[in-house]
C-alpha cells in the first residue's frame, strides 16, 4: 500500500520567506499527486494536483509544486509567503487505478507578520 | 450553500453506543468519501461510492463500521457498540468522476464531524 511522507511537522516563517514544504511517497505504480490545504476553521481545501504532463504543477494563490519521479517526491512551494498563508497542508497520493488517497501527517506553517 | 454539509458537526456518546453520522454531498457528484482524521494526522481513507455502490474498503474499516448511500444521494456512517479509539474527526468528501478507475476530479471535503467517546 502507498504511504506518504511530510518532512516537517512544523514550519514558521517569516512573511515575505520563500517556502518548501517537503512530500515523499512510496509507490511503485502511477499516481495522481495532491496538496490541500486547511486554513484555520475551515474545511480542506485542493491547493493543486498532478495527474500527467508537465511535472511543474501551478494551483491557487502562488502556490506550485513539481513531481520528480525519481525521487518519488512532490514538494510544494511558495517564492514568497503571507500572513493569511498560515495553515495546515497535506500532501496526498492517489493510485491511478483506485480511489484509496493516502494523506501525509500534514505540516504547520506559521507566518509571522 | 452548495458545498458537502455534514450532521451532526459534534457528537459525544458513552462507550458501547451506536451513533451515526449524515453527509450530504455536492448535488451533482457521484462520488463520495468517508475519511477519519485524528490528532496529528492527516485524513486516512475510509471508503468509497461511486452512486450507491460501495466500490473500496478500508481494512481500516472495522465490523462496527457501517456505510450507506441508498439513493446515491446522501450517506450514513454508523459505527456499533463505540470504542474510545474511535474518537475522531470524521470528514466526507465528494467528487465526480467517470465510472471506474481513478477519480480526475477535485475532491470537495465537508467541515466533518468530531467524535467523542467517554
Amino acid at each position: 500500500a502507498q504511504s506518504v511522507s511530510q518532512h516537517n511537522h512544523h514550519v514558521i516563517l517569516s512573511e515575505a520567506a520563500s517556502l518548501e514544504l517537503g512530500c515523499n511517497y512510496s509507490y511503485g505504480g502511477t499516481v495522481n499527486l495532491f496538496w490541500y490545504v486547511q486554513y484555520p476553521g475551515q474545511h480542506l481545501q485542493l491547493l493543486l494536483k498532478y495527474f500527467s504532463g508537465d511535472p511543474l504543477v501551478k494551483g491557487i494563490k502562488g502556490f506550485e509544486a513539481e513531481f520528480i519521479k525519481s525521487k518519488f517526491s512532490f514538494n510544494l512551494r511558495k517564492p514568497s509567503v503571507q500572513w493569511s498563508d498560515t495553515a495546515e497542508y497535506f500532501c496526498a497520493v492517489m493510485p491511478y487505478n483506485n480511489n484509496d488517497m493516502r494523506f501525509g501527517a500534514g505540516t504547520r506553517l506559521t507566518v509571522k507578520p | 450553500d452548495t458545498g458537502v454539509s455534514q450532521n451532526p458537526r459534534h457528537k459525544i456518546t458513552k462507550r458501547g453506543q451506536n451513533v451515526t453520522f449524515r453527509c450530504d454531498p455536492i448535488s451533482e457528484h457521484n462520488r463520495l468519501y468517508w475519511y477519519r482524521q485524528t490528532l496529528g494526522q492527516g485524513p486516512e481513507f475510509l471508503t468509497y461510492f461511486q452512486n450507491e455502490a460501495q466500490l473500496e474498503k478500508s481494512r481500516l474499516l472495522s465490523d462496527r463500521f457501517s456505510a450507506e448511500r441508498p439513493k446515491g444521494s446522501f450517506s450514513t456512517l454508523e459505527i456499533q457498540r463505540t470504542e474510545q479509539g474511535d474518537s475522531a474527526m470524521y470528514l466526507c468528501a465528494s467528487s465526480s468522476g467517470l465510472a471506474g478507475g481513478s477519480s480526475y476530479n477535485e475532491q470537495f471535503f465537508g467541515p466533518g464531524t468530531r467524535l467523542t467517546v467517554l
